[in-house]
């Protein structure tokens, strides 16, 4: 098993539509659950942190741990042609290392 | 958020030269920087921890000699790509964090290698 699943995609949705994004994750000692934004030919930003269970809002975008399950998710609302990215879900023990999911590619179509 | 800068952004050199790509951390101190690779569609490949003031960490599989990295600030590491060849052609990302414990990493903007 991997220690972290990400759907590739792509996902391909219409303007206005709410996506899901997702990851599983099978390290018990994760403890700070990222989702990170890259557009083409850029460096990755921080969209989301949080370090526990439940949900986090920033505007159109909710992420939501759920440990139990090592399961999280990022919702983005009211999608928009300029969300289309790669979102990459990632993890961190409070190591020195990362974990990344293999990014899932998102097309928002005006 | 913190930022951090690197430079060039793209850079195309011949076959056999050596190539330094530089990364800072403009607003803040990074005992620890990350370099990765990423190939088309891909996603990022971990290739060293550098440590400011100390040698780099390299992940299994990638050659020290060929890719050097130098971390003599709190604010700059530096990574060589030495006695370049067409198949290290890639984009190079680093990653710097304000704190060393909770994952939370910023990016430079990358840099594309093309070696001709």
């Amino acid at each position: 098993q991997k220690e972290v699943e990400q759907d590739p995609g792509p996902l391909s949705v219409p303007e206005g539509a709410i996506v899901s994004l997702n990851c599983t994750y099978s390290n018990s000692a994760f403890q700070y659950f990222m989702w990170y934004r890259q557009y083409s030919r850029k460096g990755p930003e921080l969209l989301m942190y949080t370090y526990s269970s439940g949900n986090k809002e920033d505007g159109r975008f909710t992420a939501q741990v759920d440990k139990s399950s090592k399961y999280i998710s990022l919702f983005i609302r009211d999608s928009q042609p300029s969300d289309s990215a790669t979102y990459l879900c990632a993890f961190h023990t409070g190591g020195f290392k990362t974990i990344f999911g293999a990014g899932t590619r998102l097309f928002v179509k005006a | 958020g913190a930022v951090v800068s690197q430079h060039p952004s793209w850079v195309i050199c011949k076959s056999g030269t050596s190539v330094k790509i530089e990364c800072r951390s403009l607003d803040f101190q990074a005992t620890t920087m990350f370099w990765y690779r990423q190939f088309p569609k891909q996603s990022l490949m971990l290739m060293a921890t550098s440590n400011e003031g100390s040698k780099a960490t390299y992940e299994q599989g990638v050659e020290k000699d060929k890719f050097l990295i130098n971390h003599a600030s709190l604010t700059l590491s530096t990574l060589t790509v030495t006695s370049a060849h067409p198949e290290d052609s890639s984009f190079y990302i680093c990653s710097a964090s304000p704190a060393s414990n909770t994952g939370e990493l910023f990016f430079g903007e990358g840099s594309r290698l093309t070696v001709l």
